[in-house]
């Protein structure tokens, strides 16, 4: 399994866009990148996923880089609801996400 | 929609004992995969079931077991149960659309403690 590198936490202020990084750099061409979050005391809860393009839904935005070896999630307004773990995750064909440690991502206010 | 449910979402047990947890999907969910969370590993995947079969596993000991009917509803169980099995075991569901592009919806997880 294709594994990603991200750093173990970041901090941000409320209402502050956040960028959170990570690393693939040696991902498949068949991967998709995913990101998932795990908010306290809950499962984690998808957040949003691309394969080469640039893909924004309600939730974030993902920038993959051109040769797909980084990629970048970004909160456009960070709240306070957002401080969780974040996931970054290479999924191919088979149905299993591999998670790392990921990002923990504090929010102040 | 409904979200995917476990039950039950906290339990007790003692060295030895075996234990089964339940796991119900989103309706229309195929697909039923389960994780095991501890502080030391993170989260790591134990297996996947899809219309009653098991497609994928991990790397877990064959003390670690499942199915899944045909209602897509999946059990896990832990026999001999051993004191590194305590942990958060989360169930996820997805439509197994396949291709790496299928979004797993996750349960709020069963709190297991053993003794």
């Amino acid at each position: 399994d294709a594994k990603t590198t991200q750093p173990n936490s970041m901090e941000s202020n409320e209402e502050e866009p956040v960028h959170l990084p990570c690393n693939h750099s040696t991902i498949s061409g068949t991967d998709y990148i995913h990101w998932y979050r795990q908010l306290p005391s809950q499962g984690p809860e998808y957040v949003i996923h691309g394969l080469t393009s640039n893909v924004n839904n309600r939730m974030a935005s993902l920038a993959i880089a051109e040769d797909r070896k980084s990629s970048t999630l970004i909160l456009h307004r960070a709240t306070l609801r957002d401080a969780a773990v974040y996931y970054c995750i290479l999924s191919g064909g088979a149905q299993k996400l591999v998670f790392g440690q990921g990002t923990r991502l504090t929010i102040n206010p | 929609k409904a979200g995917v449910t476990q039950t039950p979402r906290y339990l007790i047990k003692t060295r030895g004992q075996q234990v089964t947890l339940s796991c119900s999907p989103i309706s229309g969910h195929r697909s039923v995969s389960w994780y095991q969370q501890t502080p030391g590993q993170g989260l790591q995947f134990l297996f996947e079931y899809f219309s009653e079969t098991q497609r994928n596993k991990g790397n877990f000991p064959g003390r670690f077991s499942g199915r899944q009917f045909s209602n897509s509803r999946s059990e896990m169980n832990v026999s001999t149960l051993e004191l590194g099995d305590s942990a958060l075991y989360l169930c996820a569901s997805s439509r197994a659309g396949g291709a790496g592009t299928d979004t797993q919806y996750f349960g709020p997880g069963t709190r297991l403690t053993v003794l």
